[in-house]
């Protein structure tokens, strides 16, 4: 899988937007880019995928940048339930067999939240 | 999505034991995935169960530590053999589902070897 580059931590002040970037410079035209978040004491969850549109959903909306060499996760009204590591994931589309269908989690992105 | 359950959720061993961690999961699947978060990491991917199939291991995990088994589509359970204080970790189970590109995961099991 291809490697991703996050910032370590970030900060936002509640019910503000947050952009959570992220760069993968060395993307091919097969992978998809997944946004993941662990919450404390929690497994993670899926937030949101997406290959070259942006995409919403509603938890968070992904910016895809047109040369698809970063993305950017939006929360758009930042809760304290948001507070969270986040992850950024590539994963080919085309995979094969049984057992190919691991994550490669990185260090992600810890955010806080401030009241 | 699917609904994982893990048991124990945590859990205090003594060096040299052995335990085994169960995933209940609530509909039957295909693909089952064992990681491991060892303290202030990231996750770490220990192994893939199927069923019906040896589960495959990935570098650096072999099965005399890490036996698992998966006797149905909607169960695992995932044993920590010989266990020393680096065996400190959560265990997460995941299951792929089903018409979906994304994993769910279960709580973890915090296990803390003295």
């Amino acid at each position: 899988d291809a490697k991703t580059t996050q910032p370590n931590s970030m900060e936002s002040n509640e019910e503000e937007p947050v952009h959570l970037p992220c760069n993968h410079s060395t993307i091919s035209g097969t992978d998809y880019i997944h946004w993941y978040r662990q919450l404390p004491s929690q497994g993670p969850e899926y937030v949101i995928h997406g290959l070259t549109s942006n995409v919403n959903n509603r938890m968070a909306s992904l910016a895809i940048a047109e040369d698809r060499k970063s993305s950017t996760l939006i929360l758009h009204r930042a809760t304290l339930r948001d507070a969270a590591v986040y992850y950024c994931i590539l994963r080919d589309v085309f995979y094969s067999g049984a057992g190919s269908y691991q994550l490669t989690f990185g260090k992600g992105t810890k955010l806080s939240v401030i009241p | 999505s699917a609904v994982i359950s893990q048991k124990p959720s945590r859990d205090i061993c003594q060096r040299g034991t052995s335990l085994t961690i169960q995933c209940q999961v609530d509909s039957q699947v295909t693909m089952m995935f064992w990681y491991r978060q060892q303290p202030g990491q990231s996750l770490t991917l220990i192994a893939t169960a199927n069923q019906g199939s040896e589960a495959t291991y990935e570098s650096g995990f072999v099965i005399d530590k890490f036996p698992i088994s998966r006797p149905n589509l909607t169960f695992s359970t995932l044993t920590v053999s010989n266990m020393s204080p680096e065996d400190s970790s959560i265990y997460l189970c995941s299951v792929r589902d089903a018409g979906a590109n994304v994993l769910t995961f279960g709580a973890g099991s915090r296990l803390t070897v003295l």
